[in-house]
């Protein structure tokens, strides 16, 4: 069964903690996604990567890292520097530099 | 610069009523526009796209219209039903073509 999965469905980050988000495809796709949501916002990019250890930041990169070891994996840290975490976070991924396909989401909420 | 404006941004019609969202692109070298729903709590899902080289694109009851004179593409739903009630999101490339730049989404609600 092929798709894209993000874990954990819910996240919870104390104060000053550094969390990390999880991205897997078996699509064999080679760009991935990390988008924000925020509601009435859209999505807005947060990093992405075309291929294996190499990431691109995207439009609010500040407070985030990723890396890119394996093709199927893209986690992304929300570091203790983004002082407004909470939102819906969304994992994409491509074969092209167009269609994407989304995972079903990580909702994070600050204690 | 880059953007993606999307209207309206909710959207109330009555069963069996088409619905259209309409979006506007800034860059003209854009050349591919996805659509997405977004049911509540879950991650967006694609479900009809159009490329530079057509006009219109159908499927089923969806279709999607593209106008690159005036830079404007829509999404029509026709007999519009309850479980089509989501968030629908437009796209188009950013200038590099290295990601999508999305609008903000229009809430449609289809009572019965």
């Amino acid at each position: 069964d092929g798709g894209i999965t993000q874990s954990p469905k819910y996240l919870f980050r104390k104060e000053g903690q550094n969390v990390t988000l999880s991205c897997e495809q078996n699509l064999n796709h080679d760009a991935m996604y990390w988008y924000r949501q925020d509601p009435g916002q859209g999505l807005r990019l947060i990093y992405y990567s075309q291929i294996v250890n190499d990431f691109q930041k995207g439009d609010i990169a500040e407070g985030y890292s990723v890396s890119r070891e394996k093709k199927e994996s893209f986690p992304l840290t929300v570091t203790s520097a983004q002082k407004n975490p909470t939102a819906f976070y969304l994992c994409a991924s491509s074969t092209s530099k167009e269609t994407q396909y989304f995972g079903p989401g990580t909702r994070l909420l600050v204690l | 610069g880059e953007n993606v404006e999307q209207h309206p941004s909710t959207l109330s019609v009555q069963e069996g009523d088409s619905a259209v969202i309409k979006c506007t692109y800034s860059d003209s070298a854009s050349n591919y526009f996805p659509w997405y729903k977004q049911e509540l709590g879950k991650g967006p899902q694609l479900i009809i796209d159009i490329r530079s080289n057509v006009g219109e694109k159908k499927d089923q009851r969806i279709a999607v219209t593209l106008n690159k004179t005036a830079k404007h593409f829509s999404l029509h739903i026709t007999e519009t039903q309850p479980e089509d009630s989501a968030v629908y999101f437009c796209a188009a490339p950013n200038q590099a073509g290295t990601a999508l730049i999305f609008g903000k989404g229009t809430t449609l609600s289809v009572s019965s």
